[in-house]
């Protein structure tokens, strides 16, 4: 199956700083991109979805301007939460999915992020 | 809107027994379904899906699902049960138009007794 890698696998940081979380399709060219957070024992929440070459679309309760993404290419995108926070430690996942009429998404493996 | 119900947060079985996992949907229109795995600090990994036709799946590793739409479920089963299989499940729907988007359950944790 199709391959989606994410960098880094973890990552711990500052109150204050930025982080940018990297989401790649490997072996395939992913039109959309799905971005999603994940908090301990609970489900996959939708943060937003990237569409390549345009901007994202949040979704509702969730800031853009602090979950800045970017989808620059068709195998990349990459989520980079600004001035992060304690509570915005959590798990961040990627999907991608290789075309418009596909069915399936691949996800990455995540991001562990910790804030301190 | 759509929404994916799993009633159950865990699901105990001993290995060699048969294991069903719950998953009722709400949706307009029709749905697409899909049953993910995830182990510890790992992403998901895909397990099956319905887009349409019989209602039976099969998918990866012995694991099968049954579509039934009179009830709106769409419960994950195998036969026999692995100790190996003992991880956090999730049900995911979303519709054939417009937002493509998944929407998951609460998940399911699965544990396989030896």
């Amino acid at each position: 199956g199709a391959v989606v890698s994410q960098h880094p696998s973890r990552v711990i940081c500052k109150s204050g700083t930025s982080v940018k979380i990297e989401c790649r399709s490997l072996d395939f060219q992913a039109t959309t991109m799905f971005w999603y957070r994940q908090f301990p024992k609970k489900s996959l929440m939708l943060m937003a979805t990237s569409n390549e070459g345009s901007k994202a679309t949040y979704e509702q309760g969730v800031e853009k301007d602090k979950f800045l993404i970017n989808h620059a290419s068709l195998t990349l995108s990459t989520l980079t939460v600004t001035s992060a926070h304690p509570e915005d430690s959590s798990f961040y996942i990627c999907s991608a999915r290789d075309g418009l009429e596909s069915h399936e998404q691949f996800f990455g493996p995540g991001t562990r992020l910790t804030v301190l | 809107a759509q929404s994916v119900a799993q009633p159950e947060d865990q699901v105990n079985v001993a290995e060699g027994n048969p294991l069903t996992v719950k998953c009722t949907y709400s949706v307009s229109g029709n749905p697409y379904l899909f049953w993910y795995v995830q182990y510890p600090n790992r992403g998901l990994q895909f397990l099956l899906k319905y887009i349409t036709g019989d209602n039976l799946v099969k998918g990866s590793y012995g694991f099968e699902a049954e579509f039934n739409k009179s009830q709106t479920s769409f419960h994950l089963k195998k036969p026999s049960a692995l100790v190996s299989d003992s991880a956090l499940y999730f049900c995911a729907v979303r519709v054939n138009t417009g937002r493509r988007a998944l929407t998951f359950g609460s998940g399911t944790r699965l544990q396989v007794q030896p």
